[in-house]
């Protein structure tokens, strides 16, 4: 099975340009996850969509940032215009949805993609 | 607020040493979840364990055992004979019931395992 796989793996972009960040899931999976570490920091969460549906955008910093799933397949997530503050790794997560008769309490482990390294000079 | 705190930022192990990775969360949340990560230099993040915060049984995985303790809200993750190929950034992670896997994470602790 493919794993959840992003691209690119790094990107270096000045200050005041766009950069798009793709994520591609595991097949299957409905649950997908953007989150983002600064260097030396946390992790930290920024949005979910299932499917095509932004479930939870609470993470996301400002509207430079804009996340779309269109067909609740692969994701992008862009950032414009880009500043020195959005350098950090992005990683792409997906999990499954529970099935029915799962506890609603039923938190899948989320499979984590290499990571976009973005770099904003 | 939920908040997870990984005091060691760093570590460095001799090769057949055994060490211990610390994690202490708050949550208010009376059913959590509570997750390690390990992302090697290759820079993914893989799933470790998964322990649900009604089940404090300790678990283990063949070198790896983690610790569960609720009274001081600890998730300690041991691993035991370690190896060069541990070496990693390894992140403990908490996540709230019915949050679908929303992950508050800790800073990490990079292990450095030396020959």
């Amino acid at each position: 099975e493919a794993g959840v796989t992003q691209f690119p793996s790094h990107s270096v972009i000045e200050k005041g340009q766009t950069v798009t960040l793709r994520c591609d899931p595991i097949s299957g999976h409905d649950n997908l996850y953007w989150y983002r570490r600064v260097m030396g920091k946390e992790i930290k969460f920024l949005l979910h969509f299932v499917k095509e549906s932004k479930q939870d955008e609470s993470g996301m910093p400002n509207n430079r940032f804009l996340a779309e799933r269109t067909g609740g397949t692969y994701s992008t997530l862009k950032v414009q215009p880009a500043e020195l503050e959005d350098s950090g790794v992005y990683f792409c997560a997906s999990s499954q949805v529970p099935g029915q008769g799962a506890s609603l309490s039923y938190n899948s482990p989320l499979h984590f993609g290499n990571g976009t390294r973005l770099t904003v000079t | 607020a939920q908040k997870v705190t990984q005091a060691q930022t760093e570590i460095s192990v001799v090769e057949k040493e055994d060490v211990t990775l610390d994690c202490v969360y708050e949550t208010r949340d009376t059913t959590y979840y509570l997750f390690w990560y390990k992302q090697p230099p290759s820079g993914e993040l893989v799933f470790l364990i998964r322990r649900n915060s009604f089940d404090e049984q300790n678990e283990i995985s063949g070198r790896y055992s983690w610790n569960f303790q609720k009274s001081t809200s600890s998730f300690n993750f041991t691993i035991t004979a370690s190896q060069v190929v541990d070496s990693a950034v390894y992140f403990c992670a908490l996540s709230g019931r019915g949050t679908a896997s929303k992950l508050t994470f800790g800073t990490g602790t990079r292990l450095q395992v030396t020959l």
